[in-house]
């Protein structure tokens, strides 16, 4: 069955870089866009960027542009998302969600597991 | 983009209630709503989508309503597993957008 399954949690120092990673199981890697959804402590969803897994095509977040890189690995139906300049209100879980077919607005069916990333001096 | 007002923030209710949540879009986003069930510690699980349609394995306890700006999530009765933060989320504008939750407690 689908499911998808990120890298473990991160502690960074403000102004560094993370990358977390989300390898997708049981469907055609490439059919669908990869959507990144954060949430920090005690909040709720934000919708951060995409890539269509297919063609590579990306769409960001105002709020993220610049900072946010989304990234994707065919052969290992993996997709990356790459944050930099981190501060310390980047402190929060981030989510892979599967989206439709292309980096559209969409709804997420299926999520990972989350990956916590720290940002601390 | 869309902004998305949940109500209440907060609902006390007791198991074998019936639970209503409400999701006020800021313009009209057609059906193209989502809602999302989470739990403490749990990634968002997909309930219902494009306003009225239940996701894989939801139960029949779930309903959803509503078009254009007012939209609503029902829990014909609720189970005591359904205790959790409800979220909804619009996809017909760029970008998608989130509602700020509501949290379904145990009176």
């Amino acid at each position: 069955q689908v499911h998808l399954v990120q890298s473990g949690a991160e502690v960074k120092k403000p102004g560094a870089s993370v990358k977390v990673s989300c390898k997708a199981f049981g469907y055609t890697f490439t059919a669908y866009a990869m959507h990144w959804v954060r949430q920090a402590p005690g909040q709720g969803l934000e919708w951060m960027g995409c890539i269509d897994a297919g063609n590579g095509n990306t769409k960001y977040s105002q709020k993220f542009q610049g900072r946010l890189t989304n990234t994707r690995d065919t052969s290992a139906s993996t997709a990356y998302m790459e944050l930099s300049s981190l501060r310390s209100d980047d402190t929060a879980v981030y989510y892979c969600a599967r989206g439709g077919d292309g980096c559209v607005s969409y709804h997420f069916d299926y999520w990972g597991q989350g990956a916590l990333v720290t940002v601390s001096s | 983009e869309v902004v998305l007002t949940q109500s209440p923030a907060t609902l006390s209710l007791s198991p074998g209630e019936r639970a209503a949540l409400s999701c006020r879009a800021s313009q009209s986003v057609s059906s193209y709503l989502a809602w999302y069930q989470q739990k403490p510690g749990q990634a968002p699980r997909l309930l219902m989508y494009d306003a009225s349609y239940r996701a894989t394995g939801i139960p029949a306890r779930f309903g959803g309503s509503g078009s254009g700006t007012d939209f609503t999530l029902t829990i014909s009765s609720l189970e005591p597993e359904d205790f959790a933060v409800y979220y909804c989320q619009q996809r017909n504008n760029w970008p998608p957008t989130f509602g700020g939750g509501t949290k379904v407690e145990i009176k």
